[in-house]
């Protein structure tokens, strides 16, 4: 069976510090890998998504930038964090078949991340 | 106007309650349609997964969808308190390759005993 991997739970982290955020599959290939991120009362922003190795796409600007670097592996990063990066960042997965029939998005426990 | 809206509530109903959620969307490419549940600190499940008008039943959830009127609503029949969740929808535009799903912001359930 298919699992997502998201470490860690609860991140409290300082204003200038870097960071990273990592996110496995385990049960699936070549998935499609998704961050998002979802602030205190509002929706999922989509952040970043990815459907291969090394390829990136970038729904917002901001200070946060994504990689890729093995097929079931997802990275999100920051060099240097703002107050405004904190709240809850979710990693998804989903896949399609060669029809294009899709099964929706299963969804890390996600990770806590307060900037102080 | 945003492609996707839900009412965020708060929504409270009583213990066998009959609750009913609700999404309206502006695109009519969406072909896709789900919804999510989230407890409180935890990540969305998947619900209810439907691609055509009409009614879908699984135990106690009915997802309902109404692609002429871009409306979508879950039922929840013999509501209980573990049913307390924020509940989202979701929708896809259904081209091959386009694999990105637009959320509503959710609208936060309590069940009350």
């Amino acid at each position: 069976s298919q699992t997502i991997h998201q470490w860690p739970a609860t991140l409290v982290q300082p204003v200038g510090s870097p960071l990273s955020l990592e996110c496995t599959v385990e049960g699936t290939s070549n998935p499609n890998l998704y961050w998002y991120r979802q602030a205190a009362g509002r929706g999922l922003q989509l952040l970043f998504y990815s459907v291969g190795i090394g390829q990136i796409s970038s729904e917002v600007p901001q200070n946060l930038s994504a990689s890729r670097p093995q097929d079931r592996q997802f990275i999100l990063s920051s060099k240097k964090l703002l107050l405004s990066d904190s709240g809850f960042y979710l990693c998804a997965w989903s896949v399609s078949t060669s029809t294009g029939y899709f099964y929706g998005y299963t969804f890390g426990s996600g990770t806590r991340l307060t900037v102080v | 106007q945003k492609e996707v809206e839900q009412d965020p509530g708060p929504l409270s109903v009583p213990e066998g309650a009959i609750v009913s959620l609700n999404c309206t969307y502006s695109n009519s490419a969406f072909q896709y349609f789900m919804w999510y549940r989230q407890y409180s600190r935890k990540g969305p499940e998947l619900l209810m997964y439907t691609y055509s008008s009409g009614n879908k039943e699984d135990g106690r959830f009915t997802a309902q969808v109404d692609k002429s009127s871009k409306y979508i609503s879950l039922f929840i029949r013999d509501s209980q308190p573990s049913d307390s969740a924020t509940y989202l929808c979701a929708m896809r535009i259904s081209n091959f390759g386009n694999e990105k799903l637009t959320f509503g912001t959710g609208t936060r359930l309590t069940i009350i005993p």
